[in-house]
């Protein structure tokens, strides 16, 4: 089993829809997580992170850490044509920090 | 300077050859990440420094891979005997510690031909 798993996608989701964006990882003792932004030729860009249990809202992003069901999810409202970009989740047990795959988002306009 | 940088963006190899990619990582970041980077992947972890020691370095692939951190600020992965294989984005983050977010920097393509 894959320490952080996502779906590889491509999402598609209309402009101005919410896009889901779902993570799983498997080590229990995971204490933090965070979700990144990586445009095409980029270097990842931290757009959230989370501690605790239940959701962290900030402007249209919002992040949501379930640690019974080790899952971690990020919705992003209002959808525009520039969130179009892989996003990757990455949980951080003991200091390490590791990623998944990545998923790619599409937003249609 | 503000954020992380790696020097050179873009380095071009020969098969057999020796490469030294170097990471400054913010000023005050005490946690140093390596991670490579392939098409379609994500990050895969290198390793890690918390100061001047290698805290975990279990994602080093073998051991033609090498890194330092002599004095706890800029990091250098060393490559010997570089292979095809090798050819990847080399990605380096610092965080303010272990458990906190990390920034990344440009990233260093490594080629090897």
């Amino acid at each position: 089993q894959k320490e952080v798993e996502q779906n590889s996608g491509p999402l598609s989701v209309p402009e101005g829809a919410i896009a889901s964006l779902n993570c799983t990882y498997s080590d229990r003792g995971s204490q933090s997580f965070f979700w990144y932004r990586q445009y095409s030729g980029k270097s990842p860009e931290l757009i959230m992170f989370i501690y605790s249990n239940g959701d962290k809202e900030d402007g249209r992003f919002t992040a949501q850490l379930n640690k019974a069901s080790q899952y971690v999810s990020l919705l992003i409202r209002d959808s525009q044509p520039s969130d179009s970009a892989t996003y990757l989740c990455a949980v951080s047990r003991d200091d390490k920090i590791i990623f998944g795959k990545g998923t790619r988002l599409h937003i249609l306009p | 300077g503000a954020g992380v940088s790696q020097t050179p963006s873009n380095k071009v190899t020969e098969k057999g050859k020796y490469v030294e990619l170097r990471c400054d990582p913010i000023s005050g970041h005490t946690a140093l990440y390596w991670y490579r980077q392939s098409l379609g992947q994500g990050p895969e972890f290198l390793i890690y420094f918390q100061g001047t020691g290698a805290a975990d370095d279990s994602g080093l692939p073998n051991d033609r891979f090498f890194a330092v951190r002599p004095e706890g600020s800029v990091s250098t992965l060393k490559i010997q005997r570089t292979e095809r294989g090798d050819s990847a984005v080399y990605l380096c983050a610092s965080s303010l510690a272990g458990y906190s977010e990390a920034f990344f920097g440009q990233g260093t393509r490594l080629t090897v031909v």
